[in-house]
C-alpha cells in the first residue's frame, strides 16, 4: 500500500485565492482526519469523517474552510478565500476501526502571501 | 475535556538514554500512542500500549504506563542522532479519535 497520499506537497498562493488540498486514504480505512500544524498552535484536528460522513467539524476555524469526502478514496479540504494566517502544514490521516492509531500523509505545506 | 501534556524539549548525548514523559486526562483511554515526526515529514506511529498493560518493550523503545497517575513515558535506549525528531504522545478517546500532545523536540548531540 502506498500509504496516505496528499497533494500538493507544497502550495504557495496569494491572499484571497481559493486553495484545495487533496487526500487519498489507505484503502479499507473508514475514518479520515484533517489536521493543521503550526508552531504556535501545534497539531489541531480540523474535521473527521467516518464512512465518508463528517462527524465532527468543530475544529474548522471559520466558514472559509470546508471539507468533503465524496467517496471512500478521496477527500478535499478547501479554503476560500485564503489568508496569510492559514499558512501551515495540513495533514490528512486515516484509520480503520479495530486497528491501532492513525496513518498520516506527508502533509501539504501551505504558504499564503 | 481531554488534554495531553508533554515537556517541550529534551537534549541528550548520543549513546545515552532518552526519556520523554506525557500526562493525559481521559481515564477511559483504551490505547496510548507515541508518534515520531522527522523534519518535513508526517507523523509516524512508533509504538502503542494497551491501557491494561504497564510496560511494553520494542527493541530500543520501552513504554511505561502508570494508569493511576495517567502518566506515560517513552524511553529510547542508546539514543542515536537519527532519533532527533519531535515525539508526540496521544490518547484514544471515544469515536475512534486521538488527542495529541504538543510534542517534545528531542535533540541528540554527537
Amino acid at each position: 500500500d502506498a500509504g496516505v497520499i496528499q497533494s500538493p506537497r507544497h502550495e504557495v498562493t496569494e491572499m484571497g485565492q481559493e486553495v484545495t488540498l487533496r487526500c487519498k486514504p489507505i484503502s479499507g480505512h473508514n475514518s479520515l482526519f484533517w489536521y493543521r500544524q503550526t508552531m504556535m498552535r501545534g497539531l489541531e484536528l480540523l474535521i473527521y469523517f467516518n464512512n465518508n460522513v463528517p462527524i465532527d467539524d468543530s475544529g474548522m476555524p471559520e466558514d472559509r474552510f470546508s471539507a468533503k469526502m465524496p467517496n471512500a478514496s478521496f477527500s478535499t479540504l478547501k479554503i476560500q478565500p485564503s489568508e496569510p494566517r492559514d499558512s501551515a502544514v495540513y495533514f490528512c490521516a486515516s484509520s480503520a476501526q479495530g486497528l491501532y492509531g492513525y496513518t498520516f500523509g506527508s502533509g501539504t505545506r501551505l504558504t499564503v502571501v | 475535556g481531554e488534554d495531553v501534556e508533554q515537556s517541550l524539549f529534551l537534549s541528550v548525548r548520543e549513546g545515552d538514554s532518552s526519556v520523554i514523559n506525557c500526562t493525559y486526562t481521559d481515564s477511559s483511554s483504551t490505547y496510548l500512542y507515541w508518534y515520531k515526526q522527522e523534519p518535513g515529514a508526517g507523523l509516524q506511529l512508533l509504538t502503542y500500549i494497551f491501557s491494561n498493560m504497564d510496560m511494553k518493550q520494542d527493541q530500543r523503545l520501552t513504554v511505561l504506563l502508570n494508569k493511576k497517575d495517567k502518566h506515560l513515558s517513552l524511553r529510547i535506549a542508546d539514543t542515536q542522532t537519527g532519533d532527533s525528531a519531535i515525539y508526540f504522545c496521544a490518547e484514544s478517546i471515544p469515536g475512534n479519535k486521538l488527542v495529541f500532545g504538543a510534542g517534545t523536540i528531542l535533540r541528540v548531540k554527537s
